[in-house]
């Protein structure tokens, strides 16, 4: 079956830090790869996502690129600030041409930032 | 503004009781979600519907029931045969139709006392 691999954490960054989340994943095919972010006593927002190899998500300074010969997207930062702190999912969905496609999620990489 | 709706945010429930989370969205969406998180096991699939009067179960719908009457709202009821209710409850929202990307709630955190 399809799975997704990331550390739990909790990474520990001080302000203006290099961000690295490793994620890698299990699937067959070219599943659509995704970053979520949850803010404290909050739902999941969509922070990126790929939906092809060698595809690039990008948003509010965060990255991620689709690599299909190493499985990962892994999520960086260039300079995190303290509102960066938060839980963050990677996530991934199996192509189909349509109807219910599950989506499977890691288990969630803590990331605290110190001023 | 468009978005998904679940409350109450905090409830509370006594052992042998059954109770409902709320879950309502005005995005249009066709498939709804019901997933359920807690410390370090990431999110895992209750239930999901992907059309009104039509749901299926996910990975862990034992001890849980849903009805999908309108397309706008999915509540979830915890019934007294879930053994470890306690919990941290998120509703979901897509389009539907090979679109994956899913909007969230804001959740639901059960605590059985």
């Amino acid at each position: 079956g399809n799975s997704v691999t990331q550390m739990e954490g909790p990474v520990t960054l001080s302000e203006e830090a290099f961000l690295t989340i490793n994620c890698t994943y299990t699937a067959t095919g070219y599943p659509s790869l995704f970053w979520y972010v949850q803010y404290p006593g909050e739902g999941l927002q969509l922070l990126l996502k790929a939906t092809k190899a060698d595809d690039k998500g990008s948003n509010k300074g965060f990255e991620a690129t689709y690599r299909k010969e190493t499985t990962s997207f892994h999520l960086e930062k260039g300079s995190v600030q303290v509102s960066d702190s938060a839980v963050y999912f990677c996530a991934l969905s199996p192509f189909h041409s349509g109807g219910y496609q599950k989506v499977t999620f890691g288990i969630g990489t803590k990331l605290q930032v110190i001023p | 503004d468009g978005g998904i709706t679940q409350s109450p945010k905090y409830l509370f429930r006594k052992e042998g009781q059954n109770v409902t989370l709320s879950c309502e969205q005005n995005l249009n969406h066709d498939a709804m979600y019901w997933y359920r998180q807690d410390p370090g096991q990431g999110l895992r699939l209750i239930y999901y519907s992907q059309i009104v009067n039509d749901f299926q179960k996910g990975d862990i719908a034992e001890g849980y029931s849903v009805s999908r009457e309108k397309k706008e709202s999915f509540p979830l009821t915890v019934t007294s045969a879930q053994k470890n209710p306690t919990a941290f409850y998120l509703c979901a929202s897509s389009q539907g139709q090979g679109v994956t990307e899913a909007f969230f709630g804001q959740g639901t955190r059960l605590t059985v006392v």
